[in-house]
């Protein structure tokens, strides 16, 4: 498809399991974004690449988040030992250039 | 405190009615400005970027005020179709860090 692809759609995993979300990018697009949105709230910044490099991960909350995009294009963003404020929906952009993010639909993450 | 605000609402209109939502920023230095759309469940989508000049896309117009660090949308002949989550987004342009922060979003329910 020609937009952002994330996978899972869904994941519920159980409180202290690691996790992994997908982000398939817009091909070509250079600049890869993930966000953080919980309920009732508007998408918070994780972290930002550049091609393969991670120039930005101000934004994980703790140790217990990483991502990585190895080859420049597509992100995986793990979660280790999981909590359940975890829970929320983790969004990925792409852009190329100066050009505005166009998000994926998201992975919404339940942790129980 | 946030480093967007906006009025979460809802507000609740009458199909044909014009309404106006606002947002204020913190960060002086944020250089670009957007209006972003979410419906419920899916993802964010740029609805228009925000000049000082002020503009219009059909029934949509949005303005910009640096000095006073304030945004506003105005949307005209409301439809049916305009229900949504409206987010206030802002971005810094320094050092390639491009990523956006967003107000928690106000919600618009058009009523028939």
């Amino acid at each position: 498809g020609a937009g952002v692809s994330q996978s899972p759609r869904y994941k519920v995993a159980k409180r202290g399991q690691d996790v992994a979300l997908r982000c398939d990018p817009i091909s070509g697009h250079v600049s890869l974004f993930w966000y953080q949105q919980a309920l009732g709230q508007g998408p918070e910044f994780l972290t930002y690449f550049q091609n393969e490099a991670q120039l930005d991960k101000s934004g994980l909350p703790s140790d217990r988040f990483f991502a990585e995009r190895p080859e420049g294009s597509v992100s995986t963003l793990k979660i280790q030992r999981t909590q359940q404020e975890d829970s929320a929906v983790y969004l990925c952009a792409s852009s190329g250039g100066n050009q505005p993010q166009h998000f994926g639909d998201g992975t919404r993450l339940s942790i129980l | 405190r946030k480093e967007v605000e906006q009025d979460p609402g809802p507000f609740n209109v009458p199909e044909g009615a014009t309404v106006a939502f606002n947002c204020t920023y913190s960060n002086s230095a944020s250089q670009s400005f957007f209006w972003y759309r979410q419906d419920c469940r899916k993802e964010p989508k740029l609805l228009m970027s925000v000049y000082s000049s002020g503009n219009e896309d059909g029934r949509f117009t949005a303005q910009l005020n640096r000095a006073s660090q304030y945004i506003s949308l105005l949307i005209r002949d409301s439809k049916l179709s305009d229900s949504a989550t409206y987010l206030c987004v802002v971005t810094q342009s320094d050092t390639g860090r491009r990523a956006l922060t967003f107000g928690s979003g106000t919600r618009l329910q058009v009523q028939p």
